[in-house]
């Protein structure tokens, strides 16, 4: 039990579709991400989300949009997405955005297929 | 800037057999170190971390993993492998933003393999 629980594990779409990933932590932290694993490639991060506050964002396209409602729970909204955004969606959470040092979390992730 | 570098992505080792997975770093400042570990169908697991004290760092499940400055090496090692260590692993660098902020910067990833 790692303390962040993701809905749906696995998700399957069509490129007019719109969807939503959550992701729930239990550990009271303040910090939450959203990270992309495709086979092959580093993971990547997306989004980070302080206090429910969104302090980064890496360039990701517009077809993916953020939202966090409260420091325990993050959402990915999906729209119009491509063939080439299948991937692994792994959501993570640490106590302090700004402490290097603290460990991430991660929930066991979302499988997309966008077909 | 900072950078993790994983040399193999795919180890196969016997059970009962040392295990190293190889990860060199390039980094402008002091790097802090991390190795997560994902096991089928689940998230990263934090194995150990290097956060600039000792250089000899050990993790759960048995692993260890050595900083060396002079080699940009952090190398992850366990005496003798187990099936259950069959997994993903990554290794992963800080990297530190001009707000405060920080990401990990990760590898590509090695998927060990433990044989009977």
């Amino acid at each position: 039990e790692t303390g962040v629980t993701q809905t749906p594990r696995h998700l399957v779409m069509g490129m007019t579709n719109k969807k939503s990933l959550k992701c729930e932590q239990h550990l009271g932290h303040n910090a939450m991400y959203w990270y992309k694993q495709s086979a092959k490639k580093p993971l990547e991060l997306m989004f980070v989300y302080s206090l429910e506050e969104r302090v980064e964002n890496n360039s990701v396209p517009s077809r993916f949009s953020p939202e966090c409602p409260n420091s325990s729970h993050l959402f990915l909204h999906l729209h119009t997405l491509q063939p080439e955004d299948s991937a692994l969606y792994l959501c993570a959470s640490s106590p302090n955005v700004l402490e290097s040092t603290d460990t991430q979390y991660f929930g066991p992730g979302t499988r997309l297929t966008v077909l | 800037a900072q950078s993790v570098t994983q040399l193999g992505s795919h180890v196969s080792v016997s059970e009962g057999a040392l295990v190293l997975l190889r990860c060199n770093y390039s980094s402008s400042v002091p790097p802090y170190l991390f190795w997560y570990v994902q096991y089928p169908n689940q998230g990263l697991q934090l194995l150990l971390k290097y956060t600039s004290a000792a250089t000899l760092v050990k993790g759960i499940n048995g692993f260890e993993a050595e900083f060396k400055k002079s080699e940009t090496s952090f190398h992850l090692t366990k005496p003798s492998a187990h099936m259950s260590d069959a997994a993903e692993y990554f290794c992963a660098v800080i990297l530190w933003g001009f707000s405060g902020t920080y990401k990990y910067i990760f590898g590509t990833g090695t998927r060990l393999k433990v044989l009977a």
